[in-house]
């Protein structure tokens, strides 16, 4: 079956520019969690979704950071007024539940590049 | 919270030997443990995990690890590599108390097997 995916997979925008990063997750996986991987380091927890409510953002650096998950499935990752430390690989990844020990499964990844 | 160290950025080696790539964790808490490979432009994938039981742990592509919780360590190995085995590796642990994963990463180790 389809994996998460996310686009897009490149995202290149200027300073001050508000941008929407989107993951698809795959079907029937109600966990779904936001990451950020800067160059050279492993990925960062942003933000958790157990359904349409986010259960936990306390990985999100500041609130310029915002993300949505209507309708339990799709999520959109928003930044506003980018700045060139935003910079980096925004990952996507999902889990059959609350995922206690469970496989989080990841998408590709979408690399924003701020200007 | 918790931390993960992964002592090597980078672990070059020649096809069919062995390999460990190191992990050390620090926690409060009781934890899980996972690595994760990631392929060139590819998503994060599940190598193996330790939930609990025996320490000995054996995952995908022939490649097992170890927990040993006096040391506070999860080292990866595998007695002969391959060169498709070039990836990053990634060490990660999720709180065992928490009702969902979020997980913290190490900041990867590259694996470089040349012929």
């Amino acid at each position: 079956g389809a994996g998460v995916s996310q686009t897009p997979s490149n995202k290149v925008t200027e300073k001050g520019k508000y941008v929407e990063l989107r993951c698809d997750p795959i079907s029937g996986h109600t966990a779904l969690y936001w990451y950020r991987q800067s160059l050279g380091q492993g990925p960062e927890f942003l933000i958790y979704f157990q359904g349409t409510g986010a259960a936990d953002d306390s990985g999100l650096p500041n609130d310029r950071f915002f993300a949505v998950r209507p309708e339990g499935s799709v999520s959109t990752l928003k930044i506003q007024r980018t700045e060139r430390g935003d910079s980096a690989m925004y990952l996507c990844a999902s889990s059959t539940d609350r995922g206690r020990g469970n496989e989080q499964f990841f998408g590709p990844g979408t690399r924003l590049t701020v200007l | 919270a918790q931390s993960v160290t992964q002592l090597d950025s980078q672990v070059p080696v020649f096809e069919e030997a062995p390999v460990e790539l190191r992990c050390n964790y620090s926690s409060s808490v009781s934890v899980y443990l996972f690595w994760y490979v990631q392929y060139p432009n590819q998503g994060l994938q599940l190598l193996l995990k330790y939930l609990s039981g025996s320490t000995l742990v054996k995952g995908i592509n022939g490649f097992e690890a170890e927990f040993n919780k006096s040391q506070t360590s999860f080292h990866l190995r595998k007695p002969s590599v391959h060169i498709s085995d070039t990836a990053e590796y990634f060490c990660a642990v999720s709180d065992v108390n928490s009702g969902y994963s979020t997980l913290t990463f190490g900041k990867g180790t590259m694996l470089l097997v040349s012929p």
